[in-house]
């Protein structure tokens, strides 16, 4: 059971160049997010999808761009990155309704951008 | 807008000892609250959940947290902490349905010496 799956897990960037990072999850979960963690901060929310084809910004959405085609997979891409989105990436879904805030995370992805 | 606030940055206990890590949030409806684990080079994963009923709720891996309303806070307790308790600690609050997002704190890291 593998649950939610980020790849890739680690990844160095030059600014400017771009990139997408793969959420996947075999768990038939409805909605799905990306959240950025940096030290001191926590989780910052960057989108959310509650269903396919629908997306949504979130706390920290600049810079950053989704897409949900299928209902298992939820893309975050950086069209131009910039050494302010180093960070640790992290993907997690939910169900819908009562209970839809209990999240299940993927390992995370690293990325540096220098 | 809701808050959580979580006072200690880094806490260090001996194993064996107890451990109580605090969490304060604000929020202007009854909140659901949460504790996510992050061991080292993982996701987050859920310890606890409080939706409503009994104030005291038991969790995974021995440990419980208290919803005290009057005092606004949610702190975890642990009676006697093993060395594989070591990691990162994020206190969140709520809706706990619908598309909005969870707040998270900014995390109590717990070191365990011998």
């Amino acid at each position: 059971n593998a649950g939610v799956t980020q790849t890739p897990k680690f990844r160095v960037l030059k600014t400017g160049q771009s990139m997408t990072l793969l959420c996947a999850q075999d768990m038939n979960h409805e909605y799905m997010y990306w959240y950025r963690q940096d030290p001191g901060m926590g989780l910052r929310l960057i989108h959310y999808s509650v269903g396919e084809g629908t997306t949504a910004k979130g706390e920290v959405p600049d810079g950053y761009n989704v897409s949900r085609l299928k209902k298992q997979n939820f893309l975050l891409g950086l069209e131009s990155a910039a050494p302010s989105q180093t960070s640790v990436y992290f993907c997690a879904s939910s169900v819908r309704g009562n209970g839809a805030n209990v999240l299940t995370f993927g390992a995370g992805s690293r990325l540096t951008v220098l | 807008a809701q808050s959580v606030t979580q006072p200690d940055i880094h806490i260090t206990v001996s194993e064996g000892a107890s451990l109580e890590l605090r969490c304060n949030y604000s929020y202007g409806a009854t909140p659901y609250l949460f504790w996510y684990v992050q061991s080292p080079g993982q996701g987050l994963q859920l310890l606890l959940k409080y939706f409503s009923g009994d104030t005291l709720v038991q969790g995974i891996k021995g440990f419980e947290a208290e919803f005290k309303r009057s005092q606004s806070s949610f702190n975890l307790r642990k009676p006697s902490v093993h060395w594989s308790d070591a990691a990162e600690y994020f206190c969140a609050v709520g809706p706990g349905f619908g598309n909005e997002k969870l707040t998270f704190g900014t995390g109590t890291r717990l070191t365990i010496i011998p």
